[in-house]
């Protein structure tokens, strides 16, 4: 399956800022899938990015917060706009895994807004 | 609206005895089923799915069970070792209303205790 570099590892950042967030993936791939994990909830899909389009967003999540880059098949960034201390979350990108729904993911993102 | 529910947060187990995650979901168009396991610092991993028209799935020491009628399944590890000691994530895919979802729990910490 496909091997996902994902970074920053984490980042404290301070609130009305922006991070971006990139991750690189060893295979050509169609979709990149961005998530955000917020503390004590489940994976939530931000967002789909697909490589030559728009990114497709998920209900609760717009491009103007959460703007996506898709340059090429192997690579994704996903900004994090005017932050705030809602935003403290684990961000995780993922490409589908090839076989039987499953999905392969970056390392993860821990990001936190003072 | 919580779809995939873990209704337990954590979970402690002697090693060498039976691990029991647990899983209710609410759509029935839902016809897939993933367990992932995240250790800290790390992305979710694939471990084992099932599909609805089984009910139950063997790798391992690891083995999940459907049951359809309850809309729930679990996620047994026997025998349990420390080095299960994770994050297992619940994951429920299929064709629901707005496309192809997948949808996660919000997980269950498992301690192993040597």
């Amino acid at each position: 399956s496909a091997v996902i570099s994902q970074k920053p590892s984490r980042d404290i950042c301070q609130r009305g800022t922006s991070l971006t967030i990139q991750c690189q993936v060893d295979s050509q791939v169609t979709m990149m899938f961005w998530y955000r994990q917020q503390p004590g909830q489940s994976l939530t899909l931000i967002a789909t990015a697909n490589q030559g389009s728009e990114a497709t967003y998920e209900s609760g999540f717009v491009i103007d917060k959460f703007p996506i880059s898709r340059p090429n098949l192997t690579f994704s960034t996903l900004t994090v706009s005017n932050m705030s201390p809602e935003d403290s979350s684990i961000y995780l990108c993922s490409v589908a895994s090839g076989t039987s729904y499953g999905y392969t993911f970056g390392s993860g993102t821990r990001l936190t807004v003072v | 609206d919580q779809q995939v529910k873990q209704n337990s947060p954590s979970l402690s187990v002697q090693e060498g005895r039976i691990s029991i995650l647990n899983c209710d979901y609410t759509n029935s168009m839902f016809d897939y089923f993933l367990w992932y396991k995240k250790y800290p610092a790390e992305g979710p991993t694939f471990l084992i799915s099932i599909s609805s028209i089984k009910d139950k799935n063997e790798d391992g020491r690891f083995t999940v069970f459907l049951n359809k009628s309850a809309k729930h399944l679990s996620l047994h590890i026997v025998p349990s070792q420390p080095g299960d000691s994770a994050v297992y994530f619940c994951a429920a895919s299929g064709i629901v209303t707005g496309g192809f979802k997948t949808i996660f729990g919000a997980g269950t910490r498992l301690f192993v205790k040597a």
